[in-house]
């Protein structure tokens, strides 16, 4: 099945440094690639859409200055997180769509990326 | 490996009762979450369970049986806004998500 892959699993880092998060599709392309943010036993909050090749976009009320995305190719997207602060600490999970071939509505989400800021 | 395994998709009738089965083969386990997620929107949570047993919200119920690697969730008195995706997801034992592939559910009246 559709493999997406996330690097790294866990982060700590100082409040004011910048974190990078990798998001892959393994083994198909996907134009489409999602950026959700998780917090303990809550629904995903849809952060923005990552489409290959153009400009995110973001939901309301998330900063796109602060979390910077770029969808470089069809298997990579990548959510920069500016200037972390403690409020910032969260888990990031990324989602990828098939290009075609299979059912559009179908996401395929990662394992998370666990970001602490101290 | 790591594997979920849930039907990709199953059929119900307005006003009863389905059942959507959920099997894990995981590193470690730290609960495992049930998510609803329509066409076009976020998944939203809909039960946690860590410990055996059954849990039930409203129309909504989730069960599970660490010993088996055997989840369930069960949906009552199902209506025709029920249509949606349902995505079960495994906490390992390094805190990652292992997502099951989803099973989408259509419901007839």
């Amino acid at each position: 099945g559709a493999v997406v892959s996330q690097h790294p699993s866990w982060v700590i880092c100082k409040s004011g440094t910048s974190v990078k998060i990798e998001c892959r599709s393994l083994d198909f392309q996907a134009t489409t690639m999602f950026w959700y943010r998780q917090f303990p036993k809550q629904s995903l909050m849809l952060m923005a859409t990552s489409n290959e090749g153009s400009k995110a976009t973001y939901e309301q009320g998330v900063e796109k200055d602060k979390f910077l995305i770029n969808h470089a190719s069809l298997t990579l997207s990548t959510l920069t997180v500016t200037s972390a602060h403690p409020e910032d600490s969260s888990f990031y999970i990324c989602s990828a769509r098939e290009v075609e071939g299979g059912d559009t509505d179908t996401q395929y989400f990662g394992p998370g990326t666990r970001l602490t800021v101290l | 490996g790591q594997n979920i395994d849930q039907p990709t998709e199953m059929t119900a009738t307005e006003g009863a009762i389905v059942q959507i089965n959920c099997t894990y083969q995981t590193s470690g386990f730290n609960g495992l979450f049930w998510y609803q997620q329509h066409a076009g929107e976020a998944p939203t949570f809909l039960s946690y369970n860590v410990l055996d047993g059954l849990e039930e919200k409203g129309r909504f119920s989730s069960f599970l049986s660490r010993s088996k690697g055997y989840s369930y969730l069960l949906l009552k008195e199902l209506q025709m806004k029920d249509s949606a995706s349902y995505l079960c997801a495994v906490l390992d034992s390094n805190y990652q998500l292992i997502w099951g592939a989803g099973t989408k559910l259509i419901i007839k009246p």
